[in-house]
């Protein structure tokens, strides 16, 4: 079993919709969560970065951390086409020298 | 300009031969990362660096080599390739801070090997 996971879709959607994206991990030292957004011949780019549990909210990008369920998400509003890109959750532990274990990545659809 | 730059972009080549990936950054980050990513496996940590005098091993370092020349410069080569090392292949950096920083990528190279 992969210490991180996440569904590789592709998860399709129309443009507008509230679109959840979800990782599960196993490994309780992980403290430190991020999601990345990866366009299409592109490198991943840091989307958001939280600390231990909670919400963390940036224009229509909410990220929550539940660390008793060890269960992360990103929620995206009023999703665009734009939006369309590869999902990466990574996350590390405190002390691990920024050393990030990866999900597999979501790949997202937002059609028009 | 990008803050790091990845050479080549793409490269196609034959198994056996030796292939070097560049990277450079202007970000002033002490810590540069090698990363191969293949579809639905994510990210994966090949080796990395948290300064000039520092090499470690990642999670899959078997074929592979790196070498740190500068702050800014940090390479990885491949000394006899093989077909199942055709991926793309992510350089990153990240600040040395109390707390994790998270990574800043290039935006790759993509390997093929015939």
């Amino acid at each position: 079993q992969k210490e991180v996971e996440q569904d590789p879709g592709p998860l399709s959607v129309p443009e507008g919709a509230i679109v959840s994206l979800n990782c599960t991990y196993s490994n309780s030292a992980f403290q430190y969560f991020m999601w990345y957004r990866q366009y299409s011949r592109k490198g991943p780019e840091l989307l958001m970065y939280t600390y231990s549990s909670g919400n963390k909210e940036d224009g229509r990008f909410t990220a929550q951390v539940d660390k008793s369920s060890k269960y992360i998400s990103l929620f995206i509003r009023d999703s665009q086409p734009s939006d369309s890109a590869t999902y990466l959750c990574a996350m590390s532990a405190h002390n691990a020298g920024n050393m990030l274990t990866f999900g597999g990545g979501t790949r997202l659809m937002v059609k028009p | 300009d990008a803050d790091v730059t990845q050479t080549p972009r793409n490269r196609i080549t034959k198994t056996g031969k030796r292939i070097m990936l560049e990277c450079s950054q202007t970000k002033g980050h002490d810590r540069m990362y090698w990363y191969r990513q293949d579809p639905g496996l994510g990210l994966r940590l090949i080796y990395y660096s948290f300064d000039v005098k520092d090499i470690n091993k990642g999670e899959i370092s078997d074929g592979y080599s790196v070498s740190r020349q500068a702050q800014a410069k940090f390479s990885l080569s491949l000394e006899s390739a093989i077909p199942n090392q055709t991926a793309l292949y992510f350089c990153a950096t990240s600040d040395r801070s109390e707390h994790n920083q998270p990574q800043h990528f290039g935006d790759g190279t993509r390997l093929s090997i015939l």
